[in-house]
């Protein structure tokens, strides 16, 4: 089955640390370049980073620049986002995402099912 | 940033009537639009990109319109498992989402 699921997600303290993982199946990773989303409880959607099909190149939304850093291993076929000095704002559901056409922005057509962080003390 | 406004942020309509909504780019994005729909609980689900083509598998009843600032979504007639969140979704710089539009069962 073609799909992509998250994990790692949990209850962190301000400040701290956490790494989310996406494994993706029944596609190959390394064909695309690869999303993070997040959406903050009751909210819209936001975009957090983005990864080149290699993962040479990586972007970020001011918000989470020089805190998270989006990385992959297309070996393990997973992408990952580690996320660091989180913030109460950073709380919601993580989503990574597969662009149409595995460019770097595109429409989004495969969405993982989303992992929850929680920043609270 | 690139702000997507959508409108209404509420929509209530009757099974079998059309719904219109809107979304408005504060610069051109070309074509660079999508929607999406996503049900609660659910993570979202592409309808349309390029502004006017639809997904794989979406039905007809959707279509999208619209290019440069000023972009539709219409679903002709409304059908049960149509009463979701539909977002907006510009990706001609970096990407950004507008805020939704809750379509309501009338």
């Amino acid at each position: 089955e073609v799909q992509l699921v998250e994990s790692g997600g949990g209850l962190e303290q301000p400040g701290g640390s956490l790494r989310l993982s996406c494994a993706a199946s029944g596609f190959k990773l390394s064909m695309y370049a690869m999303s993070w989303v997040r959406q903050a409880p009751g909210k819209g959607l936001e975009g957090v980073a983005v990864i080149g099909a290699s993962g040479s190149n990586t972007y970020y939304a001011d918000s989470v620049k020089g805190r998270f850093i989006i990385s992959r291993d297309n070996s393990k076929n997973t992408l990952y986002l580690q996320m660091n000095s989180l913030r109460a704002e950073d709380m919601g559901i993580y989503y990574c995402a597969r662009p149409l056409r595995g460019l770097i922005t595109h429409a989004f057509d495969m969405w993982g099912q989303g992992t929850v962080v929680t920043v609270s003390s | 940033e690139i702000v997507m406004t959508q409108s209404p942020v509420t929509l209530s309509v009757s099974p079998g009537e059309r719904a219109t909504l809107s979304c408005r780019a504060s610069q051109s994005v070309s074509s660079n639009l999508a929607w999406y729909q996503q049900r609660p609980g659910q993570a979202p689900r592409l309808l349309i990109y390029g502004a006017s083509t639809r997904a794989t598998g979406i039905p007809g009843r959707f279509s999208g319109s619209g290019s440069g600032t000023e972009f539709t979504l219409t679903i002709s007639s409304l059908q049960s498992e149509d009463f979701a969140v539909y977002f907006c979704h510009q990706y001609n710089d970096w990407f950004t989402f507008g805020g939704g539009t809750q379509v309501d069962i009338k």
